[in-house]
Formats: structure tokens, C-alpha cells, sequence
């Protein structure tokens, strides 16, 4: 199963809204990543996990708390969030190190109103 | 961080002409990967490169990695109007890589 999948696949909330984000793969790779993709830009790297711990946050607000409850899945809770953070957010898995192919998976496409 | 600079941003051919996109950086990259994202879709990764002067070819597609392992070029021979998409480098040291800005390729049929 080379599969990451996501859901859900699209979500509108307001600014006080509290939401998850999920994420799953079962190919047996220790790295995850989030990954934020606005439109006509690459993605942005936001988190890393590696081993279930958190190994990079790319000064992401803590508006964005990500959680890695064990080495298939991958969340990430959305609160207070602003307009500007709507975009396609992308969940990727890889073996160890991002030296390594990345697996993505579709994407949730976030609306904040 | 290290950036690679990527061009060119949009291109557009008529089915059957040959692309080219192209990956810079003013360092010296541990290795570089290629991934295209369909419209509506999500990065895919094609390939990676990682030795000096490395040339690897998937059908239609030729990805090159530049002696001094600063530049990656990839290049489709005769498009069709399936290799429409963003094509993304991805290249920096092995601890952190990161995006290049992408090259969107349309195909007249």
C-alpha cells in the first residue's frame, strides 16, 4: 500500500472554530510531514515528525498544533485560525530523512471564513 | 536556508514540442528530486538525482544533475497533453530541502 490518505477532503470553518486535520499511511515510514500549498506556490514545509516526535517546526503559529498519536497517523489541530490561513494543506510521509522520495497524500482544501 | 531558484515559471507548447525546466542554486546540493503535481492535484514524485553529472531517463523524460551539483534540468521529448502540471524541483543539503517555485506546463493538443 504506497497510499497517504487524508481527510477531510474539503472543510470550511470560521475564525473561532476549533477542526482536525487527519492523516494516515501505512507503508511503514517514520517521517511525517505538513505541508501548506497556496495557489500557484510550492508547498511550504510546516512540520516534521520523525519517530512519532516532533523534529522541526518551522515557526509555525500556535494556531496550528500538530500531533503524531503513533507511527500511521498524522493530525493537525486547527484553532482561531485567520482568512490568510485557508490553502491546501498537504500531509507527506517518507523512510527517514528528507533525503527520501515523499509520498503525498491529496490534500485538504481549507476555507477559513 | 538554501533556496533553488527555479525557471521558467509558466510555459506553454503545442503538443509534440519539446520542454525544458530548469534548477539553480548558488551552493552545492546534497542531491535533487523532481515531483509534478497535476492540476487539482498533489505533488508525485518522478525522481531523484545524486551524483555529479547523474542522467536519468523515465520514457519520454531526461533528468540531469549538473557536474558541480548545482543545476538539475528536466526535459520532455514530444509532450502530450497528459504531461500537463507543475513540475517542482526539490533540492538543498540532506538535512532540509525545499521547493523550487515550480514551472506549470500547458500543452495545446
Amino acid at each position: 500500500d504506497t497510499e497517504v490518505t487524508q481527510t477531510p477532503k474539503h472543510l470550511v470553518m470560521g475564525m473561532t472554530n476549533k477542526k482536525s486535520l487527519k492523516c494516515e499511511q501505512h507503508m511503514g515510514h517514520r517521517a511525517m510531514y505538513w505541508y501548506k500549498q497556496k495557489a500557484k506556490k510550492p508547498p511550504e514545509l510546516m512540520f516534521v515528525y520523525s519517530y512519532e516526535k516532533l523534529s522541526i517546526n518551522e515557526s509555525v503559529p500556535s494556531r496550528f498544533s500538530p500531533e503524531c498519536p503513533n507511527s500511521s497517523l498524522l493530525n493537525l489541530h486547527l484553532h482561531a485560525l485567520q482568512p490568510e490561513d485557508s490553502a491546501l494543506y498537504l500531509c507527506a510521509s517518507s523512510r527517514l530523512g528528507q533525503n527520501n522520495e515523499q509520498f503525498f497524500g491529496p490534500g485538504t482544501r481549507l476555507t477559513v471564513l | 536556508g538554501q533556496q533553488v531558484m527555479q525557471i521558467p515559471q509558466y510555459q506553454h507548447v503545442q503538443e509534440g514540442e519539446d520542454f525544458t525546466t530548469y534548477c539553480n542554486s548558488s551552493t552545492t546540493l546534497s542531491n535533487i528530486q523532481w515531483y509534478k503535481q497535476r492540476p487539482g492535484g498533489h505533488p508525485v514524485f518522478l525522481i531523484q538525482l545524486v551524483k555529479s553529472g547523474e542522467v536519468k531517463k523515465q520514457k519520454r523524460l531526461t533528468f540531469q544533475f549538473g557536474e558541480a551539483k548545482k543545476n538539475s534540468s528536466l526535459h520532455i521529448t514530444a509532450t502530450q497533453t497528459t504531461d500537463v502540471g507543475t513540475y517542482f524541483c526539490k533540492g538543498g543539503s540532506n538535512y532540509k530541502l525545499t521547493f523550487g517555485k515550480g514551472t506549470l506546463l500547458t500543452v495545446n493538443p
